[in-house]
């Protein structure tokens, strides 16, 4: 299936500890994000690799670093967890180009982090 | 920066017609999409409009008045599996990536039968 997968699906983790999300896109695409969404519903962008060079990163701690090995995968790490990281993280992915139909998101299933 | 503003919530009854206002401001509009997100699933696609009209696809239609920073979705013949969060996200030239989307909050639709 051509999709965007991303593990685990569920991380539930102690504060202090250190987690990794993984990402894959085969769709092809030379653009990868993460995104994080809050209690609250707000998707908001962490980062953002073209062809595995960063192109975005918001205003996120320093204890989150994204590492894209490949065009096809964008991995987060994530250190010494705090317990307003518990949220839903989406990975997602996109075309370079951004004409035609605006080059939409696609989104993995997410990853939902609780931190105790 | 951008402002998105839509509604928390709506609902609405099976069959009947439903539209979702969005309201944005931003310096660089280069386009505005809208999503749906189920409770616990990935956002989807829906529409992506960058010029003014009406976008139609299906029960599902867009509009946007850039000049107005407006746009609106609207579903039609409403069922149940209609019952979703709605997003709205604005693609902005200026911001750091022209391929960076800012979401709204979303639009939380509940659909009675």
């Amino acid at each position: 299936d051509t999709a965007v997968s991303q593990t685990p699906k569920y991380l539930v983790t102690q504060m202090g500890n250190d987690k990794s999300i993984k990402c894959e896109q085969n769709l092809g695409h030379d653009t990868m994000y993460w995104y994080k969404q809050d209690s609250k519903k707000f998707l908001k962008i962490m980062f953002s690799y073209n062809n595995k060079e960063l192109i975005i990163n918001e205003t996120v701690p320093n204890r989150f670093s994204p590492k894209s090995p490949d065009k096809a995968h964008l991995n987060l790490h994530i250190n010494s967890l705090e317990l307003g990281d518990s949220a839903v993280y989406f990975c997602a992915s996109s075309p370079d180009s951004l004409m035609g139909s605006g080059s939409p998101l696609h989104f993995g299933n997410g990853t939902r982090l609780t931190v105790t | 920066g951008q402002n998105i503003d839509q509604p928390t919530e709506m609902t609405a009854t099976e069959g009947a017609i439903v539209q979702i206002n969005c309201t944005y401001q931003t310096s660089g509009f280069n386009g505005l999409f809208w999503y749906q997100q189920h409770a616990g699933e990935a956002p989807t696609f829906l529409s992506y409009n960058v010029l003014d009209g009406l976008e139609e696809k299906g029960r599902f239609s867009s509009f946007l008045s850039r000049s107005k920073g407006y746009s609106y979705l609207l579903l039609k013949e409403l069922q149940m599996k209609d019952s979703a969060s709605y997003l709205c996200a604005v693609r902005d030239s200026s911001s750091g990536s022209a391929r960076q989307l800012t979401f709204g909050s979303g639009t939380q639709l509940t659909v009675l039968p």
